[in-house]
C-alpha cells in the first residue's frame, strides 16, 4: 500500500524569506501524481501544485516549486517570497494512475508560519 | 475548478442523534468523495459516493454508521448516525471529473465542523 510522509510537523518562515516543505512517498507504482494542497484556517484546501510521476521536470506556480526525485520518493515544495498569506496547514497527496479510483492518500501535514 | 458548497457549515448535536450534510456541486462531476478530518489531523476517505448505486467504503467505515447517497451527478448528502463525541470531526466533500482539463483533480468543499456533546 502506498502512504505519504511529512516529518515536519510544523515549520516557520520569515517573510519574503524561501522555505521547502519535505515530503516522502512509497509506493510499487510507476504511473502517479502528486500534489500540494494548502489548507488555511477557513478550512477550505486549495490546490497549490502537481507532479506528473512521468515527468522528469519539475513544476512551478509562480512563488512555488516542486523538487520531485523520483528514485529517492521524495517530493518537497519550496515556497519563494513567502507572504503573510502563505500560513496555513500544507498536505502532500499522492495518487495512483493505475489503480481507476482517484483517490488520494494525504501526509500528516505540516503547519507553516510566516513571521512578520 | 468546481464550486462546492456544504451544508451545515457546522453543527453542534447531541449523543445519539444523526446529521446529515449535503454536498452541491455547480457542474456535473464523475466522482464525489467524503473524507472526515479530526482536529489537527490529516484526511481520511470515508467512501465513494457512486451515483445511482451504493457507496463505496473504506476499511473502518460502515454503511450503517454513514450512510451516502448520491441521487445525481451535482449532489450528495452524508448521514453521521448515532453519533458520539468521537464523531467529533471536519467532513469534507471533494470531486473530480473525469474529462477535460485538470483530469482526476480533486476539488473540496468548504468543510462542515461537527461538535457531539
Amino acid at each position: 500500500a502506498q502512504t505519504v510522509t511529512q516529518s515536519q510537523p510544523e515549520m516557520s518562515v520569515q517573510e519574503a524569506e524561501t522555505v521547502t516543505l519535505s515530503c516522502t512517498y512509497d509506493t510499487s507504482e510507476s504511473d502517479y501524481y502528486l500534489f500540494w494542497y494548502k489548507q488555511p484556517p477557513s478550512r477550505q484546501m486549495i490546490l497549490v501544485i502537481r507532479q506528473e510521476a512521468y515527468k522528469q521536470q519539475n513544476a512551478t506556480e509562480n512563488r512555488f516549486s516542486v523538487n520531485f526525485q523520483k528514485a529517492a520518493k521524495s517530493f518537497s515544495l519550496k515556497i519563494s517570497d513567502s507572504q503573510l498569506g502563505d500560513a496555513a496547514m500544507y498536505f502532500c497527496a499522492y495518487r495512483s494512475d493505475t489503480s481507476g479510483t482517484y483517490k488520494y492518500i494525504f501526509g500528516t501535514g505540516t503547519r507553516l508560519k510566516v513571521l512578520a | 475548478s468546481a464550486v462546492i458548497s456544504q451544508k451545515p457549515s457546522r453543527d453542534i448535536c447531541q449523543r445519539g442523534t444523526s446529521l446529515t450534510i449535503q454536498c452541491q456541486v455547480d457542474s456535473q462531476v464523475t466522482m464525489m468523495f467524503w473524507y472526515r478530518q479530526q482536529p489537527g489531523q490529516s484526511l481520511t476517505l470515508i467512501a465513494t459516493a457512486n451515483q445511482g448505486s451504493e457507496a463505496t467504503y473504506e476499511s473502518g467505515f460502515v454503511i450503517d454508521k454513514f450512510p451516502i447517497s448520491r441521487p445525481n451527478l451535482t449532489f450528495s448528502t452524508l448521514t453521521v448516525s448515532n453519533m458520539s463525541p468521537e464523531d467529533s470531526s471536519i467532513y469534507l466533500c471533494s470531486v473530480t471529473r473525469l474529462a477535460g482539463g485538470l483530469m482526476g483533480e480533486q476539488f473540496f468543499g468548504p468543510g462542515t465542523r461537527l461538535t457531539v456533546l
